[in-house]
């Protein structure tokens, strides 16, 4: 059975710097792509950030461009989220998310991940 | 960046009743539009794909209809694990894959 589990959340201050991860297990990791998608207190999804399963296509959200390190190591069957400057509305879920071969949707994801950038 | 408007924000419905969610995109998505459920608490989960595919495992009450810019998806007879809420997803135009704000089917 596949699983996704994200970890590494928790509270940093603005400006400061947070490294999430998230563990697959019950797939063949390397054959697929991957997503973070966050969520915001009382807000809708919004995607973050994409790696290919080769690592050789990244993609990110305007909104973290610059700030935000997507990576992945297909040995350890796990994905990361560098998360540097950090401001109060990166508060929010982080989901990994599983991008199915050759289509850009998310078709399974995890329970996510409460980072909260506060003072 | 495309735009995908969810209607209504919140629909109050019994157990066993017939719901229809819309999602527009503000230009054509083609089909390439995705709905998930989101259940307090659990991770989100994929409903249909390709505007009208039902992804595995998912109950045929859950169907979803319409290309271009408008989109429904309709579940014939809600059960009690249906109360969610729903989003919608385009991704033609990729990166950004846009949400909708969300559909939120509470109970009656």
């Amino acid at each position: 059975e596949a699983q996704l589990v994200e970890s590494g959340g928790g509270l940093v201050q603005p400006g400061g710097s947070l490294r999430v991860s998230c563990a697959a297990s019950g797939f063949t990791f390397s054959s697929y792509s991957m997503n973070w998608v966050r969520q915001a207190p009382g807000k809708g999804l919004e995607w973050v950030s994409y790696i290919s399963s080769d690592s050789s296509s990244i993609y990110y959200a305007d909104s973290v461009k610059g700030r935000f390190t997507i990576s992945r190591d297909n040995a350890k069957n796990s994905l990361y989220l560098q998360m540097n400057t950090l401001r109060d509305e990166d508060t929010a879920v982080y989901y990994c998310a599983r991008g199915p071969i050759s289509d850009w949707f998310c078709d399974f994801w995890g329970r996510g991940i409460l980072v909260t950038v506060s003072s | 960046e495309i735009v995908m408007t969810q209607s209504p924000a919140t629909l109050s419905v019994s157990p066993g009743e017939r719901v229809t969610l819309s999602c527009r995109a503000s230009k054509s998505v083609a089909s390439n539009l995705a709905w998930y459920q989101h259940r307090p608490g659990q991770a989100p989960s994929l409903l249909i794909h390709g505007a009208s595919t039902r992804a595995t495992g998912i109950p045929a009450r859950f169907s979803g209809s319409g290309s271009g810019t408008e989109f429904t998806l309709t579940i014939s007879s809600l059960q009690s694990e249906d109360f969610a809420v729903y989003y919608c997803q385009q991704y033609n135009y990729w990166p950004p894959g846009t949400f909708g704000q969300g559909t939120k089917v509470e109970i009656k």
